[in-house]
């Protein structure tokens, strides 16, 4: 079993609409987070989620907006998509305790037109 | 965080040892020494990490140096499989795990 598993893999869309992608960790960890790689392939943190409580809110604009219905999922919504916002969009977890080992979804290719 | 400063590429020959230097000369005492990397078009990997003590593990081997300003990871037996970008973060333990990643190095190991 995927322990963290992101869909979609591949994401096409024009400019304007609205996308979600969603996340799910099936390792009981208790912080889950959001990062994008963009095209020159910087890796930003952008939120962190933990027991469902956002604890870390990057400098994103207000058109992301994650949602975490328990402490398995995490999923990203995006309004009003800009070309910008073309990049990979990782998911990944880590227990709450101990070490900052974080498990790594396979990431989500988002493509805005 | 300290930052931390790595060659941007490395080549090593597949069946030898392949050594990623970090430069972390402005780390603080509580702060470790993590080693993640990431193979093309895959999600990041974490490796190993340490704090004071060298560390080895089923992937590989952490050298710090005794002032800490430095480490080295060790692939003992590099393989194709091992050609990616590595990444050294540091960073405090426990501190939100949201870890802050530089440009790495791209290790390529070749036939």
């Amino acid at each position: 079993d995927t322990a963290v598993s992101q869909t979609p893999k591949y994401l096409v869309t024009q400019m304007g609409n609205d996308k979600s992608i969603k996340c799910e960790q099936n390792l009981g960890h208790d912080t889950m987070y959001w990062y994008k790689q963009d095209s020159k392939k910087f890796l930003k943190i952008m939120f962190s989620y933990n027991n469902k409580e956002l604890i870390i809110n990057e400098t994103v604009p207000n058109r992301f907006s994650p949602k975490s219905p328990d402490k398995a999922h995490l999923n990203l919504h995006i309004n009003s998509l800009e070309l910008g916002d073309s990049a990979v969009y990782f998911c990944a977890s880590r227990r709450e305790s101990g070490a900052n080992v974080l498990t790594f979804g396979a990431g989500s290719r988002l493509t805005v037109l | 965080d300290a930052k931390t400063t790595q060659p941007p590429s490395m080549d090593c020959a597949e069946g030898r040892a392949a050594n990623l230097p970090c430069n972390h000369s402005t780390i603080s005492g509580n702060e470790y020494v993590y080693w993640y990397r990431q193979i093309h078009s895959q999600g990041p990997q974490y490796i190993i990490h340490g704090l004071k003590n060298n560390e080895t593990n089923e992937m590989a081997s952490l050298i710090i140096t005794e002032d800490r300003k430095s480490s080295t990871l060790i692939l003992p037996h590099a393989t194709l499989r091992d050609t990616a970008v590595y990444y050294c973060i540091v960073r405090v333990a426990g501190s939100q795990g949201n870890l802050i990643f530089g440009k790495g190095t791209k290790l390529s190991v070749k036939p």
